[in-house]
Formats: structure tokens, sequence, C-alpha cells
């Protein structure tokens, strides 16, 4: 299996300028997280879906980031317009029920 | 008061020693995860566990569920283990997870 895949690695952009991270979680698994990781708060849930639909979005920081998850096959996290202190490490992980989440490599996002 | 604490946050010991890191919450849990973090970036599961202990090679984990704490323990260290160890909880409540700081482990040759 090739484990859960995120797209781009790295990403440098202008600030103002919208921002879509992308994920591929293993295959029949039926949980999908989205995290940040910053040095100054670690890692912390965005937002997660359960079969498609999201379940709690009460960790995405404001109305700027958006997720959508339109098959089980693939999820995108969008920031529009996005800011410097969005500048963080996005990772993506999967799980198949109570089993342990697989992580992704992560995304490195840098906004000037 | 955080959730999860963990202790320490940062530890350098010599290659060989026996290490371990220390979690402590406050909160009802349905399993304690152990991830590490290697400087790359890239997160791995170590443990998932609810009870007693794990074993996976050098690597063992051990919970107490009575009193809210788990440690993580690491024999005949060695300079590749260096990583950062993160504790996560998985909440009785939802299927959400809570992490530590992390602990930042150096191992010197």
């Amino acid at each position: 299996d090739a484990g859960v895949i995120q797209s781009p690695r790295h990403e440098v952009t202008e600030m103002g300028q919208e921002v879509t991270l992308r994920c591929k979680p293993i295959s029949g698994h039926d949980y999908l997280f989205w995290y940040r990781q910053t040095m100054m708060r670690g890692l912390e849930l965005l937002i997660y879906f359960n079969n498609n639909v999201p379940i709690d979005d009460s960790g995405m920081p404001e109305d700027r980031f958006s997720a959508k998850m339109p098959n089980a096959s693939f999820s995108t996290l969008k920031i529009q317009p996005s800011e410097p202190r969005d500048s963080a490490v996005y990772f993506c992980a999967s799980k198949e029920g109570s089993q342990p989440q697989h992580f992704g490599d992560g995304t490195r996002l840098s906004i000037l | 008061k955080n959730e999860v604490e963990q202790s320490p946050q940062n530890l350098t010991a010599q290659e060989g020693e026996f290490i371990t890191i220390n979690c402590s919450y406050s909160v009802g849990i349905s399993a304690l995860h152990w991830l590490q973090q290697h400087p790359g970036g890239g997160i791995v599961s170590l443990f998932m566990l609810s009870s007693g202990k794990k074993k996976h090679g050098r690597l063992i984990a051990t919970i107490n569920i009575q009193e809210k704490h788990s440690s993580l323990h690491i024999t005949a260290s060695h300079p590749r283990d260096s990583a950062v160890y993160i504790c996560a909880l998985h909440m009785n409540r939802d299927d959400k997870i809570i992490f530590g700081k992390g602990t930042r482990l150096h191992i010197l040759p």
C-alpha cells in the first residue's frame, strides 16, 4: 500500500493567494483527518471526516479555511485568502475504524 | 490546565542509555497513541494502547488508566532514535485526538 499521499510536499506563495492542499487516504479507510503543526502550538486537529462527511470542524481557525471530501479517495484543504500566520506543516491522516491513524508526509506551507 | 502533559520536553542522552518519556493526562480516553516524528518531519505510529503494556523491539509502552499516565521506554538507545516523541489521546467522547507538545530526544554517539 502506498500510504497516505499528500501534495504538494512544499508550497511557497504570497499572502492573499489561494492555497489548496490535497490528500489521498489509504484505500478502505473510513476516517480522514487534517492537522496543522507549528512550533508554537504543536499538532492541532483542524477537521475530520467519517465516510466522506465532515464530523467536526471546530478546529478550523476561521472562515478562510475550508475542507472537502468529494469521495472516499480524495480530500482538499483550502485557504483563501492565505496569510503569513498560516505558515505551518499540514498533515493528513486516515484510519479504519478504531485502528491507529496513518499519517502522510505533510505539506510544508510558507506564506510570504 | 492542559489536558495532556509530556515530560521531559527535551532529553539528551548517551548511546546505550535507557530512556523514559512520560505522558500524563486529565481526561477520559479510549486509547493513547505514541507517535515518533523524525527531523525530516514524517510521523510514524509506534503504539496504540488502552491498557497494560506493549513491546516492539527496543521500545516498550505502558499505560496506567487509574493514574492517567503512560510511559514510553527505549532500551539500548541509539542515535537513530533521535526524534520527537508525541503522546496523543483518543477521546472517550468522540473520534478526536489531543496531542501532547512532544519530547525532543537526542541520543549522542
